[in-house]
């Protein structure tokens, strides 16, 4: 099915460890998007990509790593977890923005709850 | 600096009440965009609104409606007649551009409880 899909959904482990979220989508969309949820907090903006390789920092980047090889996939790597970056990921895509005033909704995956011990 | 600001962060109302959800933004930019987005308790983000800064025309969708006033930078979210599915997080955004980038900052979002 055309969308965008992450995996895991739910992922436990340790502090110190590699992580590596995926996300995926169809709708070859310029724009990808990676964000944090936290309460108290709403979704905070980790990493984003304009197109394949080309990635910027977000309000929250530190400890991130991300990488985008292909239009449709944009992993985010924790490379050695902490257990301040449990969180539920989300990974969003848009459209390139078209001319004038014109500007696309970004659509989000279903989440990636993490769990840092 | 850019600020959304949702000042409600729990509300609780029988079914069939109205209900209005606040959002106040802060931006010195000329164009920029507004969003809502609703998050029930499955966890999914779906998209239910965009408004950019020139059209400030109300919109009504079904029991939803919008009230876009510039002139008191807010966003204002009703829904007629509430039901049990509309209890969700919902989350005011707001997107200007930054750079070269448009950048989305979303609100911390108002807790919908709808009591049957």
């Amino acid at each position: 099915d055309a969308g965008i899909t992450q995996s895991p959904r739910y992922k436990i482990t340790e502090t110190g460890r590699q992580v590596t979220l995926m996300c995926h989508q169809t709708w070859s969309h310029s724009y990808m998007f990676w964000y944090r949820q936290d309460l108290g907090h709403g979704l905070r903006l980790i990493y984003y990509s304009a197109a394949a390789d080309i990635t910027d920092k977000g309000e929250v980047p530190d400890g991130y790593v991300v990488s985008r090889s292909k239009t449709e996939n944009f992993p985010l790597t924790l490379e050695s977890a902490t257990r301040s970056q449990t969180s539920v990921y989300f990974c969003a895509s848009r459209v390139l923005a078209g001319g004038g005033n014109s500007y696309n909704e970004q659509f989000f995956g279903p989440g990636t709850r993490l769990t840092v011990l | 600096a850019q600020k959304v600001t949702q000042a409600q962060t729990e509300i609780s109302v029988v079914e069939k009440e109205d209900v209005t959800l606040d959002c106040v933004y802060e931006t010195r930019d000329t164009t920029y965009y507004l969003f809502w987005y609703k998050q029930p308790p499955s966890g999914e983000l779906v998209f239910l609104i965009r408004r950019n800064s020139f059209d400030e025309q109300n919109e009504i969708s079904g029991r939803y409606s919008w009230n876009f006033q510039k002139s008191t930078s807010s966003f204002n979210f009703t829904i007629t007649a509430s039901q049990v599915v509309d209890s969700a997080v919902y989350f005011c955004a707001l997107s200007e551009r930054e750079g070269g980038y448009q950048k989305v900052t979303f609100g911390i979002g108002t807790k919908l409880q709808v009591i049957p």
